[in-house]
């Protein structure tokens, strides 16, 4: 299994445009979960979804942030219009197994608008 | 509510001294708590779970619910000790942890 992946590793965008984020979760498990790290606030947890439905989006912080989960082995995470305050890491993980062991996490999109 | 405090968000400490990281949490429910590093610049890796009483680089931790503490600890640390240490928790059925705001930790030559 390769994991979580994340695409791109890095994106530089202009304030306004749209940016999306994808993720490939770990086949065969349910949940999957996006975080956003900055060093002010640390991991916040944004949006998770099981069975591709979205359970929790509160941590969402605008509506300028949508997440979608199409199938089971893909996410996007899309930022409309963008702004300088959204450059962060972006993190998308899955749990480890179907114990509660924790998370794997992909290596995240450093994302910066300028 | 779940909630985590880490209440340094830098520590520096020199090659061969002693480390602890603290984390406290609050949770009505049965809790499950979790350690993660993240060194410059890469993913976040799990590096202890309460619940396997492992030790991990030499890392420990013990889940103190009286204090409702997970403190992480080294007896002597080293350079390439040095990351990001987050403190996660979690309890539910749907896997969503809660992460602290991390500790940054220096260890100098």
């Amino acid at each position: 299994d390769a994991g979580v992946i994340q695409s791109p590793r890095h994106e530089v965008t202009e304030m306004g445009q749209e940016v999306t984020l994808r993720c490939k979760p770990i086949s065969g498990h349910d949940y999957l979960f996006w975080y956003r790290q900055t060093m002010m606030r640390g991991l916040e947890l944004l949006i998770y979804f099981n069975n591709n439905v979205p359970i929790d989006d509160s941590g969402m912080p605008e509506d300028r942030f949508s997440a979608k989960m199409p199938n089971a082995s893909f996410s996007t995470l899309k930022i409309q219009p963008s702004e300088p305050r959204d450059s962060a890491v972006y993190f998308c993980a899955s749990p480890r197994n179907r114990d509660s062991d924790g998370y794997t996490f992909g290596s995240g999109t450093r994302l910066t608008v300028v | 509510a779940q909630r985590v405090t880490q209440p340094e968000k830098l520590l520096s400490v020199f090659k061969g001294a002693p480390v602890e990281l603290k984390c406290n949490y609050s949770y009505s429910g049965s809790p499950e708590l979790f350690w993660y590093v993240q060194y410059s610049r890469q993913r976040l890796q799990l590096l202890l779970r309460h619940i396997s009483r492992e030790s991990i680089k030499g890392f420990t931790a013990d889940l103190n619910k009286g204090e409702t503490s997970f403190h992480l600890k080294k007896p002597f640390a080293q350079e390439e000790d040095s990351a990001m240490y987050y403190c996660a928790l979690g309890g539910g059925s749907n896997y969503k942890l809660t992460f602290g705001k991390g500790t940054l930790l220096t260890v100098n030559p």
